[in-house]
C-alpha cells in the first residue's frame, strides 16, 4: 500500500514569492494535516482538512493556506514568504475525524532565500 | 498551555544498553498519546497509539507506557540500527487540533 507522497522534495524560493506544496493521502484517509518543522522548534501543527473542508488551523497568519481537493490530495500554499519559513514541510494523513492515527510523508524541505 | 516536553534531550547508549525515553504531559482531556521515530530529513514514522492511563504496547524492542501524568517509552538491547529521534505527541479534548508534539529525544545506539 503507497504511503502519503509530497511534492516537490525541495524547493528553493526567495523571500516575498509564493510557494506550493502538494500532498496525496494514503488511499482511504480523508483527513489530512499539514505541520512544520523548523530547526530547533519541532513539529507545529498548520491545518487540518476533512472532506474538502479546513477544520482547524494552528498559531500560524492568514499568508499560510491551503485546500483540499475531491480526491483528498491537498495543498499548502505560502504567501509573502519570510526566511523564517524555511522549514521541512510534513503532510500526514488519518482516517478521518479526530480519533486516527496520522501518518506522515517524507515531506518538503522549503528554502527562503 | 499544553505542553508536551520530552527527557533527556539526547541519549547515547551502547549496543544491548536498555533504557527509558520519557514524555511528560500536561494537557486537559487527553485524547490520544502518540509515539513516532524520525530519521533525519524524513518523516515520522508512527510507532504506537496509548488511549488510557495503565496501557502499553510493544514492538520488538520497544515498549511504551502510560501514566496520567507521562509516557515511557523502553528500548530493550538496542540496535545501532534504533538510532533516531523520538517524538511523543499528544491530541486534546475535543480531537479538534492537530497533534502536539515534544521536540523529541535524540538517540545514538554505539556499536
Amino acid at each position: 500500500e503507497a504511503g502519503v507522497t509530497q511534492s516537490p522534495t525541495h524547493l528553493i524560493k526567495t523571500r516575498g514569492q509564493q510557494a506550493t506544496l502538494r500532498c496525496s493521502p494514503i488511499s482511504g484517509h480523508t483527513s489530512v494535516y499539514w505541520y512544520q518543522q523548523a530547526l530547533g522548534l519541532g513539529l507545529q501543527f498548520l491545518l487540518w482538512y476533512d472532506e474538502g473542508e479546513e477544520r482547524n488551523r494552528g498559531n500560524f497568519p492568514p499568508r499560510f493556506s491551503g485546500r483540499q481537493f475531491p480526491n483528498y490530495s491537498s495543498e499548502l500554499n505560502v504567501n509573502a514568504l519570510e526566511l523564517e519559513d524555511s522549514a521541512l514541510y510534513l503532510c500526514a494523513s488519518s482516517l478521518g475525524g479526530a480519533s486516527y492515527e496520522q501518518y506522515f510523508g517524507p515531506g518538503t524541505r522549503l528554502t527562503v532565500t | 498551555e499544553d505542553q508536551v516536553t520530552q527527557s533527556p534531550e539526547a541519549l547515547r547508549l551502547q549496543e544491548g544498553e536498555s533504557s527509558s525515553l520519557n514524555c511528560s504531559y500536561t494537557v486537559s482531556g487527553l485524547r490520544g498519546l502518540f509515539w513516532y521515530r524520525q530519521d533525519p530529513g524524513k518523516g515520522p514514522e508512527f510507532l504506537f497509539t496509548l488511549y488510557s492511563a495503565g496501557e502499553e504496547k510493544e514492538k520488538e524492542r520497544l515498549k511504551a507506557t502510560l501514566t496520567k501524568k507521562e509516557s515511557f517509552l523502553h528500548i530493550t538491547a538496542p540496535k545501532p540500527e534504533d538510532s533516531a529521534t523520538y517524538l511523543c505527541a499528544v491530541r486534546i479534548g475535543g480531537g479538534a487540533d492537530g497533534l502536539t508534539f515534544g521536540k523529541g529525544t535524540h538517540l545514538i545506539i554505539q556499536p
